[in-house]
């Protein structure tokens, strides 16, 4: 079976600029979620996706991030724009079901902002 | 808030048993206690989890004090690969409690 796919694996750009990170879920799991991880932290929880709809964003700085998930499917994330503190890995997971279910990762991307 | 303690990092013996704590004396009665672990340059990775009684999968045991305000992971035979940062989170296990990650003890097998 197939694991959570993301890419790209490493970016860098400088700030102000935009990037958009792409993540494809373990096929049928019904839920994603988008995780920020800065260095010498645990990953911190961005946006829960239900399908295509969005159960928690309540951690998503919405003035320069936003995610979507338009078929339920596959997901972006995008920053715009970037600063210098969301230098960051964004890890992006995905359950079966809602809540209870074990999250599986993908390997992350890793964001320089210069 | 932190609703876990563990050590920031520890040592073990490769092939020896590695005893990870966790303390969490605010849990709550239908909270569950879950373990996760990052590799470097991985993603986190599920281990186990349990509410009160001690489990055991191919991966590792858990087990759980009898007042339920503390736990600790069991990885058998450590191995080389066994090297990574480990996480204790307690939640709820119904409902959509998001996973909240501390810093994790950093788990280092010595060869």
């Amino acid at each position: 079976e197939a694991g959570v796919a993301q890419s790209p694996r490493y970016k860098i750009i400088e700030k102000r600029q935009s990037v958009a990170f792409w993540c494809n879920p373990i096929s049928g799991h019904a839920t994603l979620y988008w995780y920020q991880q800065i260095l010498g932290q645990g990953p911190k929880l961005l946006i829960q996706f239900q399908n295509n709809g969005v159960v928690d964003d309540s951690q998503l700085p919405k003035d320069r991030f936003s995610a979507e998930r338009l078929k339920g499917v596959d997901s972006t994330l995008k920053i715009q724009p970037a600063k210098l503190e969301d230098s960051a890995v964004y890890l992006c997971a995905s359950s079966a079901l809602l809540g209870t279910d074990t999250q599986y990762f993908g390997p992350g991307t890793r964001l320089t902002v210069l | 808030d932190a609703k876990t303690t563990q050590p920031t990092s520890m040592d073990c013996a490769e092939g020896r048993a590695a005893n990870l704590p966790c303390n969490h004396s605010t849990i709550s009665g239908n909270e569950y206690v879950y373990w996760y672990r990052q590799i470097h340059s991985q993603g986190p990775q599920y281990i186990i989890h349990g509410l009160k009684n001690n489990e055991t999968n191919e991966m590792a045991s858990l087990i759980i004090t009898e007042d339920r305000k503390s736990s600790t992971l069991i990885l058998p035979h450590a191995t080389l690969r066994d090297t990574a940062v480990y996480y204790c989170i307690v939640r709820v296990y119904f409902g959509n409690e998001k996973l909240t990650f501390g810093t994790g003890t950093r788990l280092t097998i010595i060869p």
